[in-house]
């Protein structure tokens, strides 16, 4: 069964940073892209970055760009979301998912970022 | 970027009803869109994917269409589990970008 388990959401001030995980588990981790996506209280769905299988093509969402960074280690089963330069706009449930032909096809639960002082 | 655009926003349905959304692409994307469903404080399920394939596991009253611009989610007969807010999803290029979702209700 396909597992993805996110963590390392919290309260954070502006300006600060923060550090997703995602753990993987039930497929080979390794054979897919993955994409981290966020939704703000009460809003939509927006993709935010998106690594390739061997971690060696990434790319984000404009909103993102130079102040967060996807990262995985193949060898941990882990994805990975750097935030820096936290502004209240990023305050969403963050998704990581798996990437299959440009769609998400697993979902995690899902981890809170709050964003305030 | 791609924009997405759905309609209606919500729809108020009975169970039973068939139900049809639409999505919209600012630009031709052949046949790359999936639709989710989500339903409060869960996380979005697959449930079409390449305009018109249903998602392993997915109930047949669940079905999509269209290509280019213009695409469909029809709900054949809406059961009380279908409650919830629908979105699409463009799968062509990057950014990713969805719809800004449609909210089924409860007639």
């Amino acid at each position: 069964e396909v597992q993805l388990v996110e963590s390392g959401g919290g309260l954070v001030q502006p300006g600060w940073a923060l550090s997703l995980s995602c753990a993987a588990s039930g497929f080979t981790f390794s054979s897919y892209s993955m994409s981290w996506v966020r939704q703000a209280p009460g809003k939509g769905l927006e993709w935010v970055a998106e690594i390739s299988g061997s971690g060696g093509s990434t790319d984000y969402a404009d909103s993102v760009k130079g102040r967060f960074t996807i990262s995985r280690d193949n060898s941990k089963n882990t994805l990975y979301l750097q935030m820096n330069s936290l502004r209240a706009e990023d305050t969403a449930v963050y998704y990581c998912a798996t990437v299959v032909g440009g769609y998400f096809n697993y979902w995690g639960q899902g981890t809170l970022v709050t964003v305030s002082s | 970027d791609i924009q997405m655009t759905q309609s209606p926003s919500s729809v108020s349905a009975s169970v039973g009803d068939r139900v049809t959304i639409t999505c919209r692409a600012s630009q031709g994307i052949s046949s790359w869109l999936a639709w989710y469903q989500q339903k409060p404080g869960k996380a979005p399920k697959l449930l079409i994917y390449a305009a018109s394939s249903l998602q392993s596991g997915v109930p047949s009253r669940f079905s999509g269409s269209g290509s280019g611009t213009d695409f469909t989610l029809t709900i054949s007969s809406l059961q009380p589990e279908d409650f919830a807010t629908y979105y699409c999803q463009q799968t062509n290029i990057f950014p990713r970008t969805f719809g800004q979702g449609t909210k089924v209700e409860i007639k």
